[in-house]
């Protein structure tokens, strides 16, 4: 079946390291991959999207990789700050109607 | 533009009772999901709907029935509460553009606890 997975245990790092999350897949073949954030009681926010045929997408402080063999995606954050503590999910597509499979989301801890 | 407004924002319900949680959006998407959150479990798709007047099942739609009467609204009921219902719901919508499949936008949510 298919499966998507995330780090479940916190991500602690300090004010200005780069933080890289992972996310991992199984049994997918997708055409692109989306990460979101998700801030305490409230509802996960697009961040970006990766195509197949990319191999890296940078947005501001973020860098998303896409590595179709390994069936891996890697999510940083470059020059981290506390404003960017929060949960990070990667999501894939299944199916029609653009429906999207979650994974269960890394939370991420920048200490100053 | 207001995104894509829930409400009731908190809601605890007695086993048995029913509810419906409502669902808009301001954006005219076509397309429009319910999720539930559950702690350590991430989010599940319960049902989603690609236009008015179509909807269909997620991974989870059991105890839960939608309409989908105009393109901005998409209320979820819920017929029987149980206490594994008991999660943050989130409504969610897009709009596919040229065969490009785009974000999801998400609610704020509502959590509900049945007791």
């Amino acid at each position: 079946s298919q499966k998507i997975e995330q780090n479940s245990e916190a991500l602690n790092i300090q004010e200005g390291k780069t933080a890289t999350l992972t996310c991992n897949y199984t049994n997918y073949s997708p055409a692109y991959l989306q990460w979101y954030r998700q801030d305490p009681g409230r509802g996960p926010v697009f961040l970006l999207l990766i195509r197949e045929n990319e191999k890296e997408k940078r947005k501001e402080r973020l860098k998303v990789t896409f590595d179709t063999t390994l069936k891996q995606s890697l999510f940083h954050i470059t020059a981290s700050q506390p404003a960017d503590s929060a949960t990070y999910l990667c999501a894939l597509p299944t199916g029609g109607g653009n429906k999207l499979t979650f994974g269960t989301g890394t939370q991420l801890k920048v200490e100053l | 533009n207001a995104g894509v407004t829930q409400t009731p924002k908190f809601r605890i319900l007695k086993i048995g009772q029913s509810m419906t949680l409502q669902c808009t959006q301001d954006m005219n998407h076509n397309y429009m999901y319910w999720y539930r959150q559950d702690p350590g479990m991430g989010l599940k798709l319960i049902y989603y709907s690609v236009g008015a007047g179509i909807t269909d099942k997620g991974e989870v739609p059991n105890g839960y029935n939608v309409s989908r009467s105009t393109t901005e609204d998409f209320p979820l009921r819920l017929e029987l509460a149980a206490p594994s219902q008991t999660s943050v719901y989130f409504c969610a919508s897009s709009y596919p553009q040229g065969g490009i499949y785009n974000e999801q936008f998400f609610g704020p949510g509502t959590r509900l606890t049945v007791l």
